[in-house]
């Protein structure tokens, strides 16, 4: 498997609910990202895992909380998010902490 | 911190010529320059990169160009097809910025014209 695959690939919410976004990796890949795109934009770092351990927040707020539970495996916890919060989220992985993977991204409307 | 500038923002070309996108960046440590390409409603797909200690990268009808002394490198695609219609992303990775990070351009959107 050399892909980075996301889950959902829509996902619609209002600004009380908690959802969650998922990345999967068997690539073998030590680091996974989250990123945001907005439209027209390049994509924004929000965290980095290394080793299954978060090594870098970018000062995201606390409404997006980001889960490892595992090597393959990357979660995006959201609640009470902001209408400013759509975008595009985007998980990627790296076996070498260099060359970055992309996965195909969720869709993200906050209503 | 580093900056990545990226020209020009939107470039049209007839199908079958040529197209050049050109980037900056301010960090002389940068030592990696990934190309990525994302077409719409994708996700960003690396396509070519380079390392700081190459100053050229072929790949088919892609490659990518090098100059450390004026921080600045480029992409460049020759026979340009329909299907290279796309947003471009270059990015400059510095080991000052923590070992994991990338800085990217705005991107340049190109159209190719059939």
């Amino acid at each position: 498997d050399t892909e980075v695959t996301q889950t959902p690939k829509h996902l619609v919410m209002g600004m009380t609910n908690k959802k969650s976004l998922k990345c999967e990796q068997h690539m073998g890949h030590r680091a996974m990202y989250w990123y945001k795109q907005k439209a027209k934009k390049p994509p924004e770092l929000m965290f980095v895992y290394s080793y299954e351990k978060l090594s870098i927040n970018e000062s995201v707020p606390s409404r997006f909380s980001p889960e490892c539970p595992n090597s393959s495996l990357l979660n995006l916890h959201l609640h009470a998010l902001q209408p400013e919060d759509s975008a595009l989220y985007l998980c990627a992985s790296s076996q070498d902490f260099v060359t970055q993977y992309f996965g195909p991204g969720t869709r993200l409307t906050v209503l | 911190g580093e900056n990545v500038e990226q020209h020009p923002s939107t470039l049209s070309v007839q199908e079958g010529d040529s197209a050049v996108i050109k980037c900056t960046y301010s960090d002389s440590a940068s030592n990696y320059f990934p190309w990525y390409k994302q077409e719409l409603g994708k996700r960003p797909q690396l396509i070519i990169d380079i390392r700081s200690n190459v100053g050229e990268k072929k790949d088919q009808r892609i490659a990518v160009t090098l100059n450390k002394t004026a921080k600045h490198f480029s992409l460049h695609i020759t026979e340009t097809q329909p299907e290279d219609s796309a947003v471009y992303f270059c990015a400059a990775k510095s080991p000052t910025r923590g070992y994991q990070k990338v800085t990217f351009g705005t991107g340049t959107k190109l159209q190719v014209i059939p």
